[in-house]
């Protein structure tokens, strides 16, 4: 069974602090992805991983992928409020040559200030 | 560029009722899919599409259609809404290792 586990859920932090977001996949994913997502509104895209050992960066979030664990962390390093919102990670799982891009249940971010 | 577009924002239907969700791109992108949003579940892909005249399920496809005739539109049909419809639906489409663009979404409710 194709799963994306994300973890933690929900996850509370004071601004200026730094934490990772875990994301684990049942089987080989050609891709990962992370996406961000606010109250209302539709999903923006912030990564695309495509291969073991890729980091990504972007101003206070970083993403990195491990094929052979089977996970992918999204770093928030000294937070600010406005990276409030609910992040999803993605596994894309090439099967027959089809693709399906499965999500985890997204983590609910809040940042305080 | 108008990327990905869903029609209708907003839907209220009665139980029993059909409609069609249209979902159009412009970006020529071969991959489509239609996922459904609710509380605490993430996004669960309904079906999805590799090209024009190929459509295959996702995790949830009871109670919908898709078809797939041109590159750019790729509609959801709900055949009976039931309220167990009822979600926040989105499109997405996408090109090689470039992850999806989605669309705006579709808050449907059934009553």
């Amino acid at each position: 069974e194709l799963k994306v586990e994300q973890n933690p859920l929900f996850l509370s932090m004071q601004e200026g602090k730094n934490y990772t977001i875990y994301c684990n996949y049942s089987t080989t994913s050609d891709r990962l992805y992370w996406y961000r997502q606010d109250p209302g509104k539709s999903l923006e895209s912030l990564f695309v991983l495509l291969s073991n050992g890729a980091v990504k960066q972007e101003g206070r979030l970083m993403a990195s992928l491990d094929t052979k664990a089977r996970l992918s962390t999204l770093h928030i390093t000294a937070a600010v409020h406005d990276l409030s919102a609910t992040y999803f990670c993605a596994g894309d799982f090439a099967m027959n040559r089809d693709d399906k891009i499965i999500f985890g249940k997204g983590t609910r971010l809040h940042i305080l200030p | 560029n108008a990327g990905v577009t869903q029609t209708p924002k907003f839907q209220v239907l009665k139980t029993g009722q059909s409609m069609t969700l249209q979902c159009a791109q412009d970006m020529n992108h071969e991959y489509m899919s239609w996922y459904r949003q609710d509380p605490g579940m993430g996004l669960r892909l309904i079906h999805y599409s590799v090209g024009a005249g190929i459509t295959d399920q996702g995790e949830v496809p009871n109670g919908y259609n898709v078809s797939r005739s041109t590159t750019e539109d790729f509609p959801l049909r709900l055949l009976s809404a039931a309220p167990s419809q009822t979600s926040v639906y989105f499109c997405a489409s996408s090109s090689f290792n470039y992850g999806y663009t989605f669309g705006s979404g579709t808050r449907l409710t059934v009553v």
